[in-house]
C-alpha cells in the first residue's frame, strides 16, 4: 500500500546550518515520483523538488537537494545554509503510476522547521 | 501565482448546511486533485479527476462529492456539514502526464471553510 512517513514533527535549526528532513515511503509500484513541498504560515503550497524512481542522480534545486536511497525507501530533503525564510511546514509526497493518468498523490504528516537567528 | 484559482477563499457556514467549492486548473492541465487540510494536519487526498472522469479516490466522505466539467473546472460539494469538516480545502492541477513530466501539483490558495 502507498504510504509516506515523516517522523520529525518539529525541528529547530540555527541559521546558516544545513538541515535534513526525513521521509520514508512504501510502494509496490516501480514507477513513482517523490516530491517535497513547503507550506509557510501564509498557507500556500510551494513546490521544492522532485525525484523520479528511475532517476540515476539525486535531484538538486538551488539550496535544496534530495537524498534518494531507493533500497532503503527514503527520500530525505537537505537544505543547505538555512535562512530565516525557510521556517515553514515541509511535506514529503509520493505519486504512484507516474506514467498513468490515474494517480493518487499522497502526503506525509509534515515537519515544522523553525530557523533560529 | 500557480495559475490555479479557487473560490471562495473563505466561507463560514452552519452545521447541516451544504457548500460548493470551485476550482479552475492551470491552462492545459487535465488533472484536478482535491485535498483537505485540517488545522495543523497534513493534506488528506480526497479525489482526482482527469479530463472529466474520476480516476482516483481517497478517504472522501459520502457526504462529499466532486465533479470535473467539460471546461475542466471542478467543484467539490460538501453537504450535511459537521464541525469537523472545518478545514482548508486545496485544489491542485497537474499536466497531462507522460514520460518526462513529473506530474508536479500546482496548488490553488485554498478555500478555508469554517463550520459553526
Amino acid at each position: 500500500a502507498q504510504k509516506i512517513t515523516q517522523t520529525q514533527p518539529g525541528m529547530f535549526v540555527q541559521e546558516k546550518e544545513a538541515v535534513t528532513l526525513d521521509c520514508t515511503y512504501d510502494t509496490s509500484d516501480p514507477s513513482y515520483g517523490l516530491f517535497w513541498y513547503k507550506q509557510p504560515s501564509s498557507g500556500e503550497m510551494i513546490f521544492l523538488i522532485y525525484q523520479g524512481s528511475y532517476d540515476q542522480q539525486n535531484a538538486t534545486e538551488g539550496r535544496y537537494s534530495l537524498n534518494f536511497q531507493k533500497a532503503r525507501k527514503s527520500a530525505n530533503l537537505v537544505i543547505s545554509a538555512s535562512q530565516l525564510g525557510d521556517s515553514a511546514m515541509y511535506f514529503c509526497a509520493m505519486r504512484e503510476g507516474v506514467y498513468s493518468s490515474a494517480s493518487k498523490i499522497i502526503f506525509g504528516s509534515g515537519t515544522r522547521l523553525s530557523i533560529r537567528p | 501565482d500557480s495559475g490555479v484559482t479557487q473560490t471562495p477563499k473563505h466561507l463560514i457556514t452552519a452545521t447541516g448546511q451544504r457548500v460548493t467549492l470551485r476550482c479552475s486548473p492551470r491552462s492545459g492541465d487535465l488533472s484536478v486533485y482535491w485535498y483537505q487540510q485540517s488545522l495543523d494536519q497534513g493534506l488528506q487526498f480526497l479525489i482526482q479527476y482527469y479530463n472529466g472522469e474520476e480516476r482516483a479516490k481517497g478517504n472522501i466522505l459520502e457526504r462529499f462529492s466532486a465533479q470535473q466539467f467539460p471546461d475542466l473546472h471542478s467543484e467539490l460539494n460538501l453537504s450535511s456539514l459537521e464541525l469537523g469538516d472545518s478545514a482548508l480545502y486545496f485544489c491542485a492541477s497537474s499536466a497531462p502526464g507522460g514520460r518526462g513530466d513529473t506530474g508536479e501539483l500546482f496548488f490553488g490558495e485554498g478555500s478555508r471553510l469554517t463550520v459553526l
